[in-house]
Parts: C-alpha cells; structure tokens; sequence
C-alpha cells in the first residue's frame, strides 16, 4: 500500500525552529521529497533524500531513516515568508511521487 | 526561461462542457504530469506521460484524457465536464534521467469551476 502521513498545521514564532514530521508506506522506494507550497501558487522543491541522514541546505534540513519510514524537515531561524504549506512526497518505484496532503506552517511574529 | 506555462489562469465552465487545459515546457523534460489539487488532499496524479508519443493512467484517470504528440506540450481534456472536477490542476514536468532525484518542476495551475 501507500500512505504519506504529516500533521496538518503547525504553529511556530519568528527565528524559532520547526520541525516537520511524514512518515511514509510505500511498496518500492525512490527517495523523499519536500516542497513547499505558498498559497495560491505552485509546489517548488526543497530536498530530496534517498539515503538515512541529515541533508542540510542553508536554514532548511531533511532528514531520513528507511528503516522507520520517516522523513522530517527542519527549518531554522523562521522568517515570515516561511509561512506556507509543506508537502512529503515519496517516489515509488515507478519513479511517480505519492504525496502527502501537506502541513500548513503558520509564523507568528 | 518560462519553464513551464499552463492556460488558462482560471476558468468557469458549465457542466457537460468540454474543455482542453493546455500545458508547455521549454525544458526539454521526457516526463510529464497532471495533478490535481483538493482542500485536504494531496495532490493526485491524474496521467502521466513518461516521453513524448506515451502516456499512462495515474491515481484518478476517469472523465480526463492527454495526449503527448511532442516532448513540450501535454494538455489535459475533460470530454464532459462535473461538478466533482471542480479542482486547481498543476502540471509538471521532470528529467527522467533513470537516476535518482528526478524533481519534478510545477506550472503555475489552472483553477477549474465545473457548475
């Protein structure tokens, strides 16, 4: 089966730290990705991960463990602009992307 | 670069209409998609096309068809529109390289009103 799980909101304040959870069930896999998704536009992507570990890129890390079938995202010195939505999605072995239904992040000064 | 273009922006079609949602990429990606986007739901692959002259079924292919005569262009047709395809569609296109992390680059989407 597939299934992408994420919360569906979270809260946080400005220059505080986030961390966004997926876990994933997947028959095959192809990596893990994140993108982000500001209202009314479209999706663009963050990270990718396909081995366990830490990918770090400037204030946003990914985060990924195969075995437990869990991805997180990290975000560091929270802006206001980083108030979005945050997408999980993990390629099958299709090489298609099962999508999570996003976790809408909400920055409060 | 315009990357990848959809039209149009937004439409209202009444229901039983058809309607073509037009899609071009100037990247030169042998992969294409159409999603659609629902309040609540992840976002749903609707087909596919894996190269130019191929196309494939995704997770929810009934009332849509595409076509892929080219490597740039992919629309999306709903012979006979309803109300439960009232929808933002994205279409996004990927290098299909056979490696991994093949991101996938997204339209701007078309917001879609069946009445």
């Amino acid at each position: 089966g597939q299934n992408i799980d994420q919360p569906t909101e979270m809260t946080a304040t400005e220059g505080a730290i986030v961390q966004i959870n997926c876990t994933y069930q997947t028959s095959g896999f192809n990596g893990l990705f994140w993108y982000q998704q500001h209202a009314g536009e479209a999706p663009t992507f963050l990270s990718y991960n396909v081995l366990d570990g830490l990918e770090e890129k400037g204030r946003f890390s990914s985060f990924l463990s195969r075995s437990k079938g869990y991805s997180y995202l990290l975000l560091k010195e929270l802006q206001m602009k980083d108030s979005a939505s945050y997408l999980c999605a993990d390629m099958d072995s299709n090489y298609q992307l099962i999508w999570g239904a996003g976790t809408k992040l909400i920055i409060k000064p | 670069t315009a990357g990848i273009t959809q039209a149009p922006t937004s439409q209202i079609l009444a229901a039983g209409r058809s309607m073509t949602l037009r899609c071009t990429q100037d990247m030169r990606h042998n992969a294409m998609y159409w999603y659609r986007q629902d309040l609540g739901l992840g976002l749903r692959l609707i087909h596919y096309s894996n190269t130019a002259g191929t196309t494939g079924k995704g997770e929810v292919p009934d009332g849509y068809s595409v076509s892929r005569a080219n490597t740039d262009d992919f629309p999306l047709t709903l012979a006979s529109a309803v109300p439960s395809q009232t929808s933002v569609y994205f279409c996004a296109s990927s290098d299909r390289s056979g490696e991994g992390g093949n991101e996938q680059f997204f339209g701007p989407g078309t917001r879609l009103t069946v009445l």
